[in-house]
């Protein structure tokens, strides 16, 4: 069975930093790409961003670009967001979720059950 | 980027009662559109993937159908466990992108 766990999650001030880890069970990891989506309170889901199985394609929201960073440890079935220069509007919860291909389609057949992230003084 | 236009933002049906739902999109993304249903305080889950077919274990009560740019999405016979938000998602381009969803609650 496919499982997703994301941590990392927590409150931070605007300005920071935070870490976030998706460990995942049940599939070849290095199979597939993978993705971060998020939803801000009361609203709908955003992607953040995607990469590759050997991470040689990577995408990014604009609303992300230049602070956060994407990665993964095919060694470790873990996927990976560095975020950097949090703001008030990053505030959200994370999702992680499985491409269905190798590549970084945009095609999410599997997602973890988020991290809280909030960002506040 | 590509924008998905879901309508109605919500609706209120009895149990048993049909539910449609449509998705536009700006721009042809053929048929590369998913659609998922998501509960108060969980995450999304796939029901429908390239426009109109069936994720595996899901009930049949759920289809959809569309290609280009105008898509839709029923449940035949609406139940108790179907509240939730449903939304759709291209994944023609990156980024990918989701309408704005359709709260679905029982009258």
């Amino acid at each position: 069975e496919v499982h997703l766990v994301e941590s990392g999650g927590g409150l931070v001030q605007p300005g920071r930093s935070l870490r976030l880890s998706c460990a995942v069970t049940g599939f070849t990891f290095e199979d597939y790409g993978m993705h971060w989506v998020r939803q801000r309170p009361g609203k709908g889901l955003e992607w953040v961003s995607g990469l590759n199985w050997n991470s040689d394609r990577i995408g990014y929201a604009d609303f992300v670009k230049g602070r956060f960073t994407v990665s993964r440890d095919n060694s470790k079935n873990s996927l990976y967001l560095q975020m950097n220069s949090l703001r008030g509007e990053d505030t959200a919860v994370y999702y992680c979720g499985k491409d269905y291909s190798v590549a970084v389609t945009g095609r999410i057949d599997s997602w973890g059950q988020g991290t809280l992230v909030t960002v506040s003084s | 980027d590509i924008q998905m236009t879901q309508s109605p933002s919500s609706l209120s049906v009895f149990v048993g009662e049909r539910v449609t739902i449509t998705c536009q999109a700006s721009q042809d993304i053929s048929t590369d559109l998913n659609w998922y249903q998501q509960k108060p305080g969980k995450a999304p889950n796939l029901l429908i993937y390239d426009a109109s077919n069936l994720e595996t274990g899901v009930s049949l009560r759920f289809s959809a159908s569309g290609s280009g740019t105008d898509f839709t999405f029923t449940i035949s016979s609406l139940q108790p466990e179907d509240i939730g938000t449903y939304y759709c998602q291209q994944y023609e381009s990156l980024p990918p992108t989701f309408g704005g969803g359709t709260k679905v609650e029982i009258k």
